[in-house]
């Protein structure tokens, strides 16, 4: 079936640090993939999306880019900041189906 | 108001109460979703209702009692709840079918079962 891998968190990093959040997936046909966020105490916001391989999304500075070859859809942004601190989920959707998540990663950014 | 909104935003309540929580969006989607987060654990699918019919029902308990009475509103009603279905319930809908969509979420409900 389908399914998604991120890596373990938290991860924790100084300001304007580089953050990779590694994702992974398995899936049959050619599933659109997401990276959503929650910030705490709220619910999940998409925060950006590819439809095809070689698709790159893009917001807030954040992106990632649709790895046919590798199955990955790694989430990396420049400089983090500390109101980047939330959890991010990696999912996916084929069609007629529902989007399924990964575990989820912590991120903690300090001053 | 737009997007998906969900009602009461914190719930505390004993084990012999009866609670219901809402949720409503103002999205145009035919498709709406339960999920349950607990800490450290992933989100769990709970209920999936399609055109107002329930379509998913992932061997959830039944104190958890779910109604879509339109395609705009859903209800988690809640009763003889354990102390362990404390968690935060978060609604969601989309426009199901095939066009590749995600979710829109509501900001949840933090339930505390005493």
């Amino acid at each position: 079936g389908n399914s998604v891998t991120q890596m373990e968190g938290p991860v924790t990093l100084s300001e304007e640090a580089f953050l990779t959040i590694n994702c992974t997936y398995t899936a049959t046909g050619y599933p659109s993939l997401f990276w959503y966020v929650q910030y705490p105490g709220e619910g999940l916001q998409l925060l950006l999306k590819a439809t095809k391989a070689d698709d790159k999304g893009s917001n807030k500075g954040f992106e990632a880019t649709y790895r046919k070859e590798t199955t990955s859809f790694h989430l990396e942004k420049g400089s983090v900041q500390v109101s980047d601190s939330a959890v991010y989920f990696c999912a996916l959707k084929t069609s007629y189906d529902k989007v399924i998540f990964g575990p989820g990663t912590s991120l903690s950014v300090i001053p | 108001e737009t997007g998906v909104t969900q009602t009461p935003r914190h719930l505390v309540m004993g084990m012999t109460n009866k609670k219901s929580l809402k949720c409503e969006q103002h999205l145009g989607h035919n498709a709406m979703y339960w999920y349950k987060q607990s800490a450290k654990k992933p989100l769990e699918l709970m209920f999936v209702y399609s055109l107002e019919e329930r379509v998913e029902n992932n061997s959830v308990p039944s104190r958890f009692s779910p109604e879509c009475p339109n395609s705009s509103h859903l209800f988690l009603h809640l009763h003889t709840l354990q102390p362990e279905d404390s968690a935060l319930y978060l609604c969601a809908s989309s426009q199901g079918g095939g066009e590749i969509v995600g979710y829109t979420f509501g900001s949840g409900t933090r339930l505390t079962v005493v």
